[in-house]
């Protein structure tokens, strides 16, 4: 079937600290998985993506890592600025579709 | 290159009341998707489009329905709205579709009252 968790639902870090955001999936069959940001009022946004050949992508301070055998995947954002406070979201295709998340709240302190 | 066009932007209607939203891709990209988001539910897929043939569909009701035109523009469409039809309604835009990259508009609100 088709099940994708994310946790945390929300994570409040300091500006300057690291943000770690999980996402699993059920679907042995899924090889690409992407990361979205939605900020209030806007659509998601395609921040990063890797494919199921790869373990690991970084572009500046996000970084995603994949773990196909225990069937999840991972967000990682460095030196978190404020400007990084949104809802993110995971979105593995499974069954020839993107299945999203619920989506975790990201709140920077500055 | 523009990025995925929505129109309108906000809707209100009446419960009973039929509704049209619009979907511009990015250029070059044959393939079109809808989603559904709302607070409880999050999002949620509707159907998929690809050179104008309905290609895959999420467990929504036959009120929704939609179309792809051959410039690769789509529309949906949600006959006798109901209040819980209330949500964000979301257009992807994607090279090939089928689960890969793809490029999400602003969205469409629409409220249902």
């Amino acid at each position: 079937g088709e099940n994708v968790e994310q946790h945390p639902s929300t994570l409040s870090v300091q500006e300057g600290d690291s943000a770690v955001i999980k996402c699993t999936y059920s679907d042995s069959a899924s090889n690409y998985f992407p990361w979205y940001k939605q900020e209030l009022g806007k659509g998601p946004q395609l921040i990063i993506d890797i494919r199921s050949n790869v373990g690991e992508k970084k572009d500046q301070r996000i970084a995603v890592t994949l773990n196909k055998t225990a069937k999840h995947f991972s967000l990682h954002i460095t030196e978190t600025q404020p400007e990084d406070s949104a809802v993110y979201f995971c979105a593995p295709n499974q069954g020839g579709k993107l299945i999203f998340g619920q989506g975790t709240e990201l709140s920077v302190k500055p | 290159k523009a990025g995925v066009t929505q129109t309108p932007r906000y809707l209100i209607k009446t419960r009973g009341q039929q509704v049209t939203l619009s979907c511009s891709p990015i250029s070059g990209h044959r393939s079109v998707s809808w989603y559904q988001q709302t607070p409880g539910q999050g999002l949620q897929f509707l159907f998929e489009y690809f050179s104008e043939t309905q290609r895959n569909k999420g467990n929504f009701p036959g009120r929704f329905s939609g179309r792809q035109f051959s410039n690769s523009r789509s529309e949906m469409n949600v006959s006798t709205l109901e209040l819980g039809d209330s949500a964000l309604y979301l257009c992807a835009s994607s090279p090939e579709g089928q689960g890969a990259i793809a490029f999400f508009g602003q969205g469409t609100r629409l409220t249902v009252v």
